[in-house]
């Protein structure tokens, strides 16, 4: 069972450029998240999806595009990669939203470097 | 929108000693509480939740109250060992929303 997956784990690109992070889950989850992590700051939601075709905006959506074609797959994309988006991204997933019935579960991470 | 305040950002003890994280949130309607654990190079992991019809739970070694008056609720890991330390965060979820909004984590060090 391979659960929630990420790729790639390290990223390094340029200021400018564009940028795809990859998320994929095996459970049929309805819920999908993107959030990053920054020291001092923790875990801040990007975008989220409560179902394909639709997303919804997080606490930091600026700078990044999602999108949710299949349940399964929850893609994040830094159009035009700045330094500020140097971070630690995490792909989460729950059945349903989030309550003490429906458990959220994290994948390994990516690590974004932008220089 | 929800605010959760999470105190202390680090915190440092001895093997054996106990070790409490508190967090505060904004929104009286946030229903459920849960905390998670991330180890070095891992994504969060929830370890011990609580819902708002509930003062306290514990499982094992820790334990989690909750005081919706005030508006806090607190993790309590007693006996630590090394394998403890991690970042921990706290949560609070709206019976609204059912998105988590998280407190900015404390990193907690366990000293053999």
């Amino acid at each position: 069972d391979a659960g929630i997956t990420q790729s790639p784990r390290y990223k390094i690109t340029e200021t400018g450029r564009q940028v795809t992070l990859m998320c994929h889950q095996t459970w049929s989850h309805s819920y999908m998240f993107w959030y990053r992590q920054d020291l001092g700051h923790g875990l801040r939601l990007i975008y989220y999806s409560a179902a394909a075709d639709i997303t919804d905006k997080g606490e930091v959506p600026d700078g990044y595009v999602v999108s949710r074609s299949k349940t399964e797959n929850f893609p994040l994309t830094l159009e035009s990669a700045t330094r500020s988006q140097t971070s630690v991204y995490f792909c989460a997933s729950s059945l349903e939203g989030v309550s003490s019935y429906n458990e959220q579960f994290f994948g390994p991470g990516t690590r974004l470097t932008v220089l | 929108g929800e605010n959760v305040e999470q105190h202390p950002s680090t915190l440092s003890v001895q093997e054996g000693d106990s070790a409490v994280i508190k967090c505060t949130y904004s929104d009286s309607a946030s229903n459920y509480f849960p905390w998670y654990k991330q180890e070095l190079g891992k994504g969060p992991q929830l370890i011990i939740d609580i819902r708002s019809n509930v003062g306290e739970k514990k499982d094992q070694r820790i334990a989690v109250t909750l005081n919706k008056t005030a508006k806090h609720f607190s993790l309590h890991i007693t006996e630590t060992q090394p394998e403890d330390s991690a970042v921990y965060f706290c949560a609070a979820v709206s019976g609204g929303s059912y998105i988590p909004t998280f407190g900015r984590g404390t990193s907690l060090i366990v000293h053999p």
